[in-house]
């Protein structure tokens, strides 16, 4: 089992909906959470980090449930421009830190 | 403008041969990393610096070299040991390891021929 696990989708949803990404972790020494974007043949860039408290920025909500060792990224009024995979980073101490990257979950939005 | 610079962005290797990829950052970060990714694939961690003269392995380390120098400087060479190098190649850094945002340099996509 992967110490990340993400769906990995496609996730084909029209513009304007409301879409929900999970991402599970395994290992309960996890310490930061972060949610990355990733287009096409591109390099990953940080979409935000993710908080106990939960947090959101723009039409982005991220939630981390520390009990059920998940986190999730919701996008509201999805726009052609969100088509993405969307990568789900844990990081935990391991002598110093480790850094773990979901495989991503992909999402098309269409017009 | 800070930011970290990969090159070749296309690199094209013959069976056998050694190849080196670049990585300089003018961030100052103490942290780089090596990725290596597939199709359809997450980042998997091939090698990790967490300061100069220091690095360690990551989880497919076998049959890649790195060198760790210049804090500024973490070039990966993969080496004919490697059966299987082709792939997209991401070098990343932060300010320490495991610690906030990792910045990505542009990627250099190896294919053997």
């Amino acid at each position: 089992r992967k110490e990340v696990e993400q769906d990995p989708g496609p996730f084909n949803v029209p513009e304007g909906a409301t879409v929900a990404f999970n991402c599970t972790y395994s290992n309960s020494a996890s310490q930061s959470f972060f949610w990355y974007r990733q287009d096409c043949r591109k390099e990953p860039k940080l979409l935000m980090s993710v908080y106990s408290s939960g947090n959101e920025d723009g039409r982005f909500t991220a939630q981390l449930n520390r009990a059920s060792q998940y986190i999730s990224l919701l996008i509201r009024d999805s726009k052609l421009s969100d088509s993405a995979t969307y990568l789900c980073v844990v990081t935990r101490r391991a002598g110093g830190f480790k850094t773990i990257f979901g495989a991503g979950t992909r999402l098309f939005v269409k017009a | 403008d800070g930011g970290i610079t990969q090159s070749p962005k296309y690199l094209f290797r013959k069976e056998g041969q050694n190849v080196t990829l670049s990585c300089e950052q003018n961030l100052n970060h103490d942290a780089m990393y090596w990725y290596r990714q597939d199709p359809g694939q997450g980042l998997r961690l091939i090698y990790y610096s967490q300061i100069v003269n220091d690095f360690q392995k990551g989880d497919i380390a076998e049959g890649y070299s790195v060198s760790r120098e210049k804090k500024e400087s973490f070039p990966l060479t993969v080496t004919s040991a490697q059966k299987n190098p082709t792939a997209f190649y991401l070098c990343a850094s932060s300010i320490q390891q495991g610690t906030g945002e990792a910045f990505f340099g542009q990627g250099t996509r190896l294919t053997v021929v």
